[in-house]
């Protein structure tokens, strides 16, 4: 069964900080998924990846396979991208979710 | 863009009651799922269906939830007799294919309260 760990549980930071989120499975996987719940509950996809670095405006996610871990890093962060952000990872037809990061960015 | 709906937002039924949750994949996808999310801790799984079958269920999928594609667009959640541990908020997600470089795109969830 793949277990996945995330830290730091909670962040705060500054505007315009540079924020790093880690995630660690215990299973080699197929693909590993960063996603984003505000606090109306709704999830939304940022990146899937299965191997090296991804991109997309401030955000960058990154995933070493062989030490089976991963990276959410935020540029310039800003406080509307305050919200959970969750690592998973796909598990035959399922994804497995870590416990999630609470991102506060204060102005 | 294309998005999963879920209706209805919030659904509130005492101990014992059924209840359906509904769902509106988006139309071209294939596989479907549940999840769930119990205030304050992770979402899990619950079941994929694929082709009018489920493919596969966690166990918290006991005998009592069911699913369903009763017509081309919706996907439904049964909950036979509702729990107070069965409140959550639960996701439905579609993709347009079941193999891992498919994403899934997840609904905005229902959130689901026993009292």
């Amino acid at each position: 069964k793949n277990e996945v760990e995330q830290s730091p549980q909670n962040l705060t930071a500054q505007e315009g900080e540079f924020i790093t989120i880690n995630c660690s499975y215990s299973v080699g996987i197929s693909a590993l998924h960063w996603l984003q719940q505000h606090p109306g509950g709704g999830i939304v996809s940022l990146f899937m990846l299965s191997s090296g670095k991804k991109k997309h405006g401030r955000l960058i996610a990154t995933i070493n396979i062989q030490e089976k871990h991963s990276s959410l890093h935020i540029t310039a962060s800003h406080p509307r991208d305050s919200a959970v952000y969750i690592c998973a990872v796909r598990d035959t037809d399922k994804l497995i979710f870590g416990t999630g990061t609470r991102l506060q960015v204060f102005p | 863009e294309p998005e999963v709906t879920q209706t209805p937002s919030h659904q509130v039924t005492q101990m014992g009651q059924e209840v359906i949750l509904r769902c509106v994949p988006i139309s071209n996808h294939l596989y479907f799922y549940w999840y769930r999310q119990i205030l304050g801790q992770k979402v899990e799984f619950l079941v994929s269906f694929y082709n009018n079958e489920i493919s596969e269920k966690s166990e918290i999928f006991d005998d009592q939830f069911s699913v369903e594609r009763p017509d081309g667009s919706n996907f439904t959640l049964k909950i036979r007799s509702t729990k107070l541990e069965d409140s959550a908020m639960y996701f439905c997600a579609s993709s347009e294919m079941g193999t891992w470089n498919y994403e899934q795109y997840f609904g905005p969830g229902t959130r689901l309260t026993v009292t």
